[in-house]
């Protein structure tokens, strides 16, 4: 089992929706963690730090749930924009590595 | 502020040579990365460096393959007598030496070995 999961996708959603993703890790030491969005051929960009209370950026919101080791990104109100690979990364605590998921890919239609 | 650079952005070079590339992290960023990308795959880990303490090499695919790092500033990545699965994005990264501290990524080199 990979430390880090994610549903490959592609979610297809059209302009305007909600669109969910969720992350599993396996690791219950690991203490930081992020959403990154990636586009085509470039390099994986931060968008945003999950904490624990949960936080929100805009039209994003990411959500940490400890208990059941998963961290959720929400996407409201969808641009064609939005369209990326979204990847969740991970660290544990008092270590330097960073564990990253394979992604999930969203394509936003319109 | 200025962030990661890197370079080349592409590199394009026949087998069996030797190439070179530069990463120049985020002024005040003690942890550097190298990670490889394969067309349609995840991150790689190939290296890591922090400050003046011996790098964490066990990403590194080959003997073929070296980094060294200058203190706490410039890194370049070394791949000697290229091969065509070599071809890839190879990606810098650098971060500040604490819990929460995210990455922070280069444009990255697209290496093509023909």
């Amino acid at each position: 089992r990979k430390e880090v999961e994610q549903d490959p996708g592609p979610f297809n959603v059209p302009e305007g929706a909600t669109v969910a993703f969720n992350c599993t890790y396996s690791n219950s030491a690991s203490q930081s963690f992020f959403w990154y969005r990636q586009d085509c051929r470039k390099e994986p960009k931060l968008l945003m730090s999950v904490y624990s209370s949960g936080n929100e950026d805009g039209r994003f919101t990411a959500q940490l749930n400890r208990a059941s080791q998963y961290i959720s990104l929400l996407i409201r109100d969808s641009k064609l924009s939005d369209s990326a690979t979204y990847l969740c990364v991970v660290k544990r605590a008092g270590t330097y590595k960073y564990i990253f998921g394979t992604g999930t890919r969203l394509k936003v239609l319109a | 502020g200025a962030g990661v650079s890197q370079s080349p952005s592409n590199k394009v070079t026949e087998k069996g040579k030797d190439v070179e590339l530069r990463c120049d992290p985020i002024s005040g960023h003690t942890a550097l990365y190298w990670y490889r990308q394969r067309l349609g795959q995840g991150l790689e880990f190939l290296i890591y460096f922090q400050g003046n303490s011996a790098p964490d090499k066990s990403g590194l695919p080959s003997d073929r393959f070296s980094a060294e790092r200058t203190g706490e500033s410039v890194s370049t990545l070394t791949i000697q007598r290229t091969q065509q699965e070599d071809s890839a994005v190879y990606l810098c990264a650098s971060s500040l030496r604490r819990n929460y501290s995210p990455l922070h990524f280069g444009n990255g080199t697209r290496l093509t070995v023909t």
